[in-house]
């Protein structure tokens, strides 16, 4: 089973909506990062999460880290072509090196 | 500027074939590491090296080696290709410490093995 779970897998929204993706553990995230991928190419940082509560913008773009540090949402505002693509998050989990991945969230825009 | 390259975005390669994936980065990063994606199953760890020479296995390092030689370069191998390796590939490097453990992405090399 994957350490790091994203909700949903697959999203089609509207041009001008918002819409919000999800990223859960069951264990503690020490370093929350979100990052965006274009189909076929590799992966753009996007913002990177660390204490409880907090919340990052850039753009139409906010990330948030829950208080337990278990669980991260991306929201975007107003959605725009451009933001289409597969959403990756990534985390170090309790003491661990590495850095795990959600299997990802391929968000589609209809114009 | 920050820069991963890697050495082809497209391969087909026959089941069998030796095949050599290769990474480069630029900004003098002591970790890299490589991945593989595949639809549903996300980032996948195969290998990852700390540093020149060093190498430890990841998530799925069966069917694969790696050569760092050079801090620059991380190199993966698939010693005889399967059908099963067909994937997209993805490098990545980050520093050491005093960083964020912001890791740093190569675009990818989409290899198929017939």
């Amino acid at each position: 089973s994957q350490e790091l779970e994203q909700s949903p897998q697959s999203l089609i929204v509207q041009e001008g909506k918002n819409l919000t993706i999800n990223c859960t553990s069951s264990k503690t995230l020490y370093g929350l990062y979100w990052y965006k991928q274009k189909y076929g190419e590799g992966l753009i940082f996007l913002m990177m999460l660390q204490k409880g509560g907090e919340e990052k913008s850039h753009e139409k773009i906010t990330a948030k880290l829950d208080e337990k540090k278990q669980q991260s949402s991306l929201h975007i505002t107003a959605s725009q072509p451009s933001h289409a693509g597969i959403y990756l998050c990534g985390a170090r989990i309790q003491g661990a090196q590495k850095l795990v991945f959600g299997q990802g969230t391929r968000l589609t825009i209809n114009p | 500027d920050v820069k991963v390259t890697q050495s082809s975005r497209y391969l087909v390669k026959r089941t069998g074939e030796k095949v050599f994936l290769e990474c480069v980065q630029d900004m003098d990063h002591e970790n890299m590491f490589w991945y593989r994606q595949d639809p549903g199953l996300g980032l996948r760890l195969i290998y990852f090296s700390y540093d020149v020479k060093m190498k430890e296995k990841g998530d799925i390092p069966e069917g694969y080696s790696v050569s760092r030689e050079k801090k620059e370069r991380f190199s993966l191998i698939l010693e005889s290709a399967s059908t099963n390796q067909t994937s997209m590939y993805l490098c990545a490097s980050r520093r050491a410490a005093g960083g964020n453990y912001e890791q740093y992405f190569g675009p990818g090399t989409r290899l198929t093995v017939t």
